[in-house]
């Protein structure tokens, strides 16, 4: 079946460095959508891509979405201690229900 | 925007008790919910669809008949776990989409905390 990989597990930089998290999936999506969970809380919308080789941004947020609609990257330029927390991708699957990657937990040292 | 609100928030009960969770979208309505259990530290696993008016449909491996869903109203989706025991402590959390397709954006409820004693 349809699986979303997600890499890597866990993350931590010194304050001010940048963070990539990747998402590869086994089939082509239609869109795909990338989650924050704050510890203790619960997952939050941050984005959805929909087009092929798509880039969107939001402030220090880079969300990139491949051109071949299988793999897709969330990148933060200058970490800061806000930006602690769980990033999940999520492809839809079957369009029945999303698949949600494994996440990556960032933690920033201030 | 839309909100989904789980109620409760945190939940301890005695094995073999039954525990019912509730999760409302307050200002849309939605045909389709989405039940997850997240251990700590790892990812959202699916355990079930929520389709009002119809029966669940439960991923591979979760127990249909431990993990009660209802879907009564286009707002309101309910989970009971049933004769929980302490391997069913996790963080219970429904998620709804916000549009009329199941992988559309989707808006998550606060979670339950769920700690069997």
């Amino acid at each position: 079946g349809q699986q979303v990989m997600q890499i890597p597990q866990y993350q931590h930089v010194q304050e001010g460095e940048d963070f990539t998290t990747y998402c590869n999936s086994s089939t082509t999506l239609s869109n795909i959508q990338w989650y924050k969970q704050r510890p203790g809380g619960h997952p939050v919308f941050l984005i959805q891509l929909v087009k092929s080789g798509e880039v969107k941004k939001q402030k220090r947020l880079t969300f990139q979405f491949g051109e071949a609609k299988k793999n897709s990257s969330l990148h933060i330029t200058a970490t800061q201690t806000t930006d602690v927390g769980t990033y999940f991708c999520a492809g839809p699957r079957n369009n029945n229900d999303m698949r949600f990657g494994a996440g990556t937990r960032l933690t920033v040292k201030p | 925007g839309a909100v989904v609100s789980q109620h409760p928030s945190w939940v301890i009960c005695k094995s073999g008790t039954s525990v019912k969770i509730e999760c409302r979208s307050l200002d849309f309505q939605a045909t389709t919910m989405f039940w997850y259990r997240q251990f700590p530290k790892q990812s959202l696993m699916l355990m079930a669809t929520s389709n009002e008016g119809s029966k669940a449909t439960y991923e591979q491996g979760v127990e249909k008949d431990k993990f009660l869903i209802n879907h009564a109203s286009l707002t309101l989706s309910t989970l009971t776990v049933t004769s929980a025991h302490p391997e069913d402590s996790s963080f219970y959390i429904c998620s709804a989409p916000s549009g009329g397709s199941a992988s559309s954006k989707a808006f998550f409820g606060q979670g339950t905390r769920l700690t069997v004693v």
